[in-house]
């Protein structure tokens, strides 16, 4: 069966460190894997994109791999903040025409200072 | 940044009755716009597709009759749950491509609707 998991729920670290965040997909050929940042009771907001024949995508302190041959891809926060606790989803747009965005389930990040 | 509003934010609504939900695109025309829906600590599930000017299309295991979607302009999309019950609770998210072109944009979310039905 199709399946987008985020391997982790929740994710605690320390002010400064390297968030990483883990999706995963089973049985899906995505042409774009997107990144959102999802705040309690709001919408999701968009962060980055990335194509099937892209590695890496950078934008500030965020970085994404996307590894076609693992079906995996990696969200990095760098010097992570406080600000940066939310929950991360992935979501991916299936190699068909016409259909949406499928989300995996998120993973919260909590940043301590 | 392209801006979708949903409205209202919040509605709270006796078991039986109707409750309208509206999208919109504030700053650019949107012939496709998505509704999803989101329980409690569970990812987003896609409902439905809206197509402006013709039927939407439903998700599997979504009944058309009891969410009906009208895409009556480039922006603005509704979605009433008719005749609602408790298990409709839930928050509703919606969602429009930039250019239109389809689902391969970058997409823009609304901040959602929090439906609790009574």
């Amino acid at each position: 069966s199709q399946k987008i998991e985020q391997n982790s729920e929740a994710l605690n670290i320390q002010e400064g460190k390297t968030a990483t965040l883990t999706c995963n997909y089973t049985n899906y050929s995505p042409a774009y894997l997107q990144w959102y940042r999802q705040d309690p009771g709001r919408g999701p907001v968009f962060l980055l994109l990335i194509r099937e024949n892209e590695k890496e995508k950078r934008k500030e302190r965020l970085k994404v791999t996307f590894d076609t041959t693992l079906k995996q891809s990696l969200f990095h926060i760098t010097a992570s903040q406080p600000a940066d606790s939310a929950t991360y989803l992935c979501a991916l747009v299936p190699n068909q025409a016409g259909t949406a965005l499928i989300f995996g389930k998120g993973t919260t990040l909590s940043v301590s200072s | 940044g392209a801006v979708v509003s949903q409205h209202p934010s919040w509605v709270i609504c006796k078991s039986g009755t109707s409750v309208k939900i509206e999208c919109r695109s504030l700053d650019f025309q949107a012939t496709t716009m998505f509704w999803y829906r989101q329980f409690p600590k569970q990812s987003l599930m896609l409902m439905a597709t809206s197509n402006e000017g013709s039927k939407a299309t439903y998700e599997q295991g979504v009944e058309k009759d009891k969410f009906l979607i009208n895409h009556a302009s480039l922006t603005l999309s509704t979605l009433t749950v008719t005749s609602a019950h408790p298990e409709d609770s839930s928050f509703y998210i919606c969602s429009a491509p930039r250019s239109g072109s389809g689902s391969t944009d970058t997409q823009y979310f609304g901040p959602g609707t929090r439906l609790t039905v009574l």
